[in-house]
């Protein structure tokens, strides 16, 4: 199983700030995805982070809100950028295993004032 | 478009007994994958099982194991001998391949809460 780190794994944050989340793999991985989770809510899809190429957005996310980084095969960066109270939520990387198998980040709680 | 229902929101069993969480999904594409994942109130998403549209045998790990009735759409996680440790949420998930990825989606979730 692949083993990830997110860092921050907690903040709390004022509106209109950005925060920077990093994830880090134990493993060289082709494709990297971010979710977000809102209070009582499952997880969304907000992006799939490829390396070297621009991220794909799902609907309803845009670059300008949630920019992506993803300088090599084991490590990602998703910013909340100009953050409201509405995006206070858990926020989790995940990436695919060698047998479908698909492992999740322990996330970073967000919350914004 | 895919979709994945779970009807129980929440759930009470007594310890050391079994539970089924029930999950149903829509596909239209022949290969899929399901996931089954549990959430502890750290927040932290925990692999349990997954199951390939193609395999001929149901998934099992250790005291988990799915029903997979592909027929039914139905993809019901089973857990042997609950114990307290057991209570968290639990999501259903499933994976339909496209061109670009491989992404998964989300049930809304079921709480489980086993009593001593």
């Amino acid at each position: 199983s692949a083993v990830i780190s997110q860092k921050p794994s907690r903040d709390i944050c004022q509106r209109g700030t950005s925060l920077t989340i990093q994830c880090q793999v134990d493993s060289q991985v082709t494709m990297m995805f971010w979710y977000r989770q809102q209070p009582g809510q499952s997880l969304t899809l907000i992006a799939t982070a490829n390396q070297g190429s621009e991220a794909t957005y799902e609907s309803g996310f845009v670059i300008d809100k949630f920019p992506i980084s993803r300088p090599n095969l084991t490590f990602s960066t998703l910013t909340v950028s100009n953050m409201s109270p509405e995006d206070s939520s858990i926020y989790l990387c995940s990436v695919v295993g060698t047998s479908n198998e698909q492992f999740f980040g322990p996330g970073t709680r967000l919350t914004v004032l | 478009a895919q979709k994945i229902t779970q009807t129980q929101p929440g759930m009470f069993v007594q310890e050391k007994e079994a539970v089924t969480l029930d999950c149903t999904y829509d596909t239209s594409d022949p290969s899929y994958g399901l996931f089954w994942y549990k959430q502890p109130s750290s927040g932290e998403m925990i692999f349990l099982i997954y199951q390939g549209s193609y395999d001929q045998q149901n998934a099992t790990e250790g005291r988990y194991s799915l029903n997979f009735q592909k027929a039914r759409k139905s993809a019901n996680l089973v857990i042997s001998a609950s114990q307290l440790g057991d209570s968290a949420m639990y999501f259903c998930a499933m994976r339909e391949p496209d061109s670009s990825a491989s992404k998964i989606i989300f049930g809304s979730g079921t709480r489980l809460s086993i009593r001593p």
